[in-house]
């Protein structure tokens, strides 16, 4: 069936280094992409997103763009800090699972100072 | 609008107990989801709701685990005879149907002992 599918972590870099988090999906095309971030003992929330085909989502000096013709969503940022560290889940819209959203493990990124 | 709120934010019980979680969504938000996570994990689904009613559960779910969402507001989810493996976070998300993103709680931690 449709899915993302997204690098596994841990990603482990030094403070201010360039962020990347690949996710690529299987499907005609989402009407939408998101990227969700978990910080250490939180619940998910809402990082950006992108609602259709070219356009780039930005939040927080991260950044991606939906790309239809390589399929993909990453996530970059320029430069990276401490508290950055977290867990990052790429993810379609809900409607499209079923109407229930179904996240993969997620990439766990750390940010040494 | 204060966003998804769950109490208890942190649950300690025996095991054999049963616990109840209560999950209050955005207000206009029709759709109700339940999740748990365990260490290093994503989000794993449980069950959702649109309004009052419960349109999946997932097959992972021993019949101990209960949710509740009797007037299409607030959530409860209730496990019975709790076991050690319960330990977990329970995430509560909830959407706008026509609305491809969720917005989660805080978690509640329970900690089965």
């Amino acid at each position: 069936g449709d899915s993302v599918t997204q690098m596994e972590g841990p990603v482990t870099l030094s403070e201010e280094a360039f962020l990347t988090i690949n996710c690529t999906y299987t499907a005609t095309g989402y009407p939408s992409l998101f990227w969700y971030v978990q910080y250490p003992g939180e619940g998910l929330q809402l990082l950006l997103k992108a609602t259709k085909a070219d356009d780039k989502g930005s939040n927080k000096g991260f950044e991606a763009t939906y790309r239809k013709e390589t399929t993909s969503f990453h996530l970059e940022k320029g430069s990276v800090q401490v508290s950055d560290s977290a867990v990052y889940f790429c993810a379609p819209p809900i409607y499209n699972q079923g109407g229930k959203l179904i996240f993969g493990q997620g990439t766990e990124l750390s940010v040494k100072p | 609008d204060t966003g998804v709120s769950q109490n208890p934010r942190h649950k300690i019980t025996k095991r054999g107990q049963n616990v109840t979680f209560r999950c209050d969504p955005i207000s206009e938000h029709n759709r109700l989801y339940w999740y748990r996570q365990t260490l290093g994990q994503g989000p794993e689904f449980l069950t959702y709701f649109q309004n009052e009613a419960q349109l999946e559960k997932s097959r992972l779910l021993s019949d101990r685990f209960s949710a509740e969402r009797p007037k299409g507001s607030f959530s409860t989810l209730e496990i019975q005879r709790t076991e050690q493996g319960d330990s977990a976070m329970y995430l509560c998300a909830s959407s706008q149907e026509a609305k491809g993103e969720a917005f989660f709680g805080q978690g509640t931690r329970l900690t089965v002992v």
